[in-house]
């Protein structure tokens, strides 16, 4: 019983280098979110999935690109990390939306640019 | 637009009840969640309030009032595990509509 998983959980990297964050989640649940935090910020979305092959931007996407191939996974992509991409990245998964249901977070990967 | 408030942090002593208010103005409205956050951890659920009033579970209930914009969590016999941070999260409409995350409350219980 997995869950909902990501993968790494810490990833230190340098500035320009493209890097992944790995999202996976075993209920077969149509919805995918990814979200960063920050102190002061709070949980502000990136992306968000409503089913495969169908993406969406949220509230701060610059920088970033996903995909949804798969129902259960959902990759974070930062084509070219930089310092203000230094965060705490969490991937949440729901059944149906946000309108009805709760939203399952993993969690977590802890981003460091330097 | 669309601004959510919550009182930043907050302290507590063990065995009491505290109440952690949350407000919003948002473009559109269809309920509100309240999230639960241990440091160093993931967010977990608490509450979805969609209709007026409060809605218990345990030692935590969540009340709303939709004409007010107003929510909050009250949470009683306060625990020592209860120290962490509480999130309010408000949907604006059907299906896919995302989540907008106040900034969250950090709880701290004291003995």
């Amino acid at each position: 019983d997995a869950g909902i998983t990501q993968s790494p959980r810490y990833k230190i990297t340098e500035t320009g280098r493209q890097v992944t964050l790995m999202c996976h989640q075993t209920w077969s649940h149509s919805y995918m979110f990814w979200y960063r935090q920050d102190l002061g910020h709070g949980l502000r979305l990136i992306y968000y999935s409503a089913a495969a092959d169908i993406t969406d931007k949220g509230e701060v996407p610059d920088g970033y690109v996903v995909s949804r191939s798969k129902t259960e996974n959902f990759p974070l992509t930062l084509e070219s990390a930089t310092r203000s991409q230094t965060s705490v990245y969490f991937c949440a998964s729901s059944e149906i939306g946000t309108s009805g249901g709760p939203q399952y977070f993993g969690p977590g990967t802890r981003l460091t640019v330097t | 637009g669309q601004n959510i408030d919550q009182p930043t942090e907050m302290t507590a002593t063990e065995g009491a009840i505290v109440q952690i208010n949350c407000t919003y103005q948002t473009s559109g409205f269809n309920g509100l969640f309240w999230y639960q956050q241990h440091a160093g951890e993931a967010p977990t659920f608490l509450s979805y309030n969609v209709l007026d009033g409060l809605e218990e579970k345990g030692r935590f209930s969540s009340f709303l009032s939709r004409s007010k914009g107003y929510s909050y969590l009250l949470l009683k016999e306060l625990q020592m595990k209860d120290s962490a941070s509480y999130l309010c999260a408000v949907t604006k409409g059907s299906g896919n509509t995302p989540l907008v995350f106040g900034k969250g409350t950090r709880l701290s219980v004291i003995a």
